[in-house]
């Protein structure tokens, strides 16, 4: 079953724009909220992450906002650029009890666009 | 340069001829990991692996083994290959440890396209 729902599936933005990517998680036991960025023909790469312990996490025009009470947490990306079209990706690993992690669950990915 | 690669990047196969995608990396990670990318499906976990000898299933293991008998390399195999596993492989990397909050990123590799008809 799919644990981590992600929408919407493809975003056009214009260039100066703000793109919104939205995730939704089920397991509360998820405790590290990664997402990673892939540009055509490439494997993924670490975008940004945050902990269920801040409600809120920026690196540059990159932003993650966390609801934990509704399970949902969100990338921002403010002033989009065409160098930002690529598809991303939400994630969360299952924790083991014992420390680290385990599975990994992956969103189904948005493509972005960001036009001129 | 800090890296995982895979081999070969391109595939074309027919159907029931045993395969292995080869997955390296040079990180020490413990933590390695194989995934399948479909469109509209996103990234799969197929297998992970958190250290030599210990590997697991992810949520679409059938049809695939793993072996992990070196810390540095972690091969896909398909002994009978379907047309339904057509597919983009990623293999990936990671840190790993007895503690949280820990920093988890994967390092993922440049990808396999498989094809098989």
């Amino acid at each position: 079953q799919q644990q981590v729902k992600q929408s919407p599936q493809s975003l056009i933005v214009q260039k100066g724009g703000i793109s919104i990517i939205n995730c939704a998680y089920e397991n509360t036991a998820f405790d590290y909220f990664p997402w990673y960025q892939q540009f055509p023909g490439k494997g993924p790469a670490l975008l940004i992450a945050i902990r269920p312990d801040v409600s809120e996490k920026k690196e540059g025009r990159f932003t993650i906002s966390f609801n934990k009470s509704a399970k949902q947490f969100s990338l921002h990306i403010m002033d989009s650029q065409p160098g930002d079209s690529a598809t991303y990706f939400c994630a969360a690993p299952s924790p083991r009890f014992s420390g680290g992690y385990q599975k990994v669950t992956f969103g189904t990915g948005t493509k972005l666009q960001v036009i001129p | 340069e800090a890296q995982v690669t895979q081999n070969p990047r391109y595939l074309i196969t027919v159907t029931g001829k045993k395969l292995t995608v080869t997955c390296s990396q040079n990180m020490n990670h413990e933590y390695m990991s194989w995934y399948r990318q479909d469109p509209g499906l996103g990234l799969r976990q197929i297998y992970y692996s958190m250290n030599v000898e210990v590997t697991d299933k992810g949520d679409v293991p059938e049809g695939y083994k793993v072996s992990r008998k070196e810390k540095r390399n972690f091969p896909l195999i398909l002994e009978s290959p379907s047309p339904n596993q057509t597919s983009l492989y990623f293999c990936a990397s990671s840190m790993t440890g007895p503690q949280r909050p820990l920093l988890y990123e994967q390092y993922f590799g440049p990808g396999t396209r498989l094809t098989v008809t």
